[in-house]
């Protein structure tokens, strides 16, 4: 069975430009979760979607991050303007449905550097 | 609100020696709590997982862990540390009803020595 995959696996881009991500989660998975995990952190959600609908964006800086996920499966993240701060490797996981007791399966995550 | 604390930043341990990592975490309900191993460059893999039942769980690679209320604590221990057991370790409490409402620590860096 494939993992979750996502591209690009490094970007390195200069402050104040854009930058978009990719997730393809596990076939079947209904729930899709993007974390942005800082250096010596644990990662944090931004943004979890069920199906092509959000569930929870309540930490999602929503200024200058955004997120679909049309037609329930591939998602993107994007960042613009991005900032120094959002230096991050940013994770996808998915999940069956979502249900508190399910498993995430997590990709091998997006380094960010930004200068 | 839910935390989750891993009061060791780095341990250094011998190969074949004993592993114990900490964890301990403040949530107001019974717990779903998880450990997660982040290899260099590779997303989180699930070691283990406790809901309820035996507080002494088993997980993939030698790990265990084991739950205690009393303490608020949930630690990792494996017997005999193999070289490749170097990695990044990620204790997380899960609160609400969807898999997306987790709290991470901060994790803790194992170095295995030859």
């Amino acid at each position: 069975e494939a993992g979750v995959a996502q591209s690009p696996r490094y970007k390195i881009i200069e402050k104040r430009q854009s930058v978009a991500f990719w997730c393809n989660p596990i076939s079947g998975h209904a729930t899709l979760y993007w974390y942005q995990q800082i250096l010596g952190q644990g990662p944090k959600l931004l943004i979890q979607f069920q199906n092509n609908g959000v569930v929870d964006d309540s930490q999602l800086p929503k200024d200058r991050f955004s997120a679909e996920r049309l037609k329930g499966v591939d998602s993107t993240l994007k960042i613009q303007p991005a900032k120094l701060e959002d230096s991050a490797v940013y994770l996808c996981a998915s999940s069956l449905a979502g249900g508190r007791q399910e498993t995430q399966y997590f990709g091998p995550g997006t380094r960010l550097l930004v200068l | 609100a839910q935390s989750v604390t891993q009061p060791d930043i780095h341990i250094t341990v011998s190969e074949g020696a004993s592993l114990e990592l900490r964890c301990n975490y403040s949530y107001g309900a019974t717990p779903y709590l998880f450990w997660y191993v982040q290899s260099p460059g590779q997303g989180l893999q699930l070691l283990l997982k406790y809901f309820s039942g035996d507080t002494l769980v088993q997980g993939i690679k030698g790990f265990e862990a084991e739950f205690k209320r009393s303490q608020s604590s949930f630690n990792l221990r494996k017997p005999s540390v193999h070289w490749s057991d170097a990695a990044e370790y990620f204790c997380a409490v899960r609160r609400g009803t969807n898999a997306g409402k987790s709290t991470f620590g901060d994790g803790t860096t194992l170095t295995v020595k030859p």
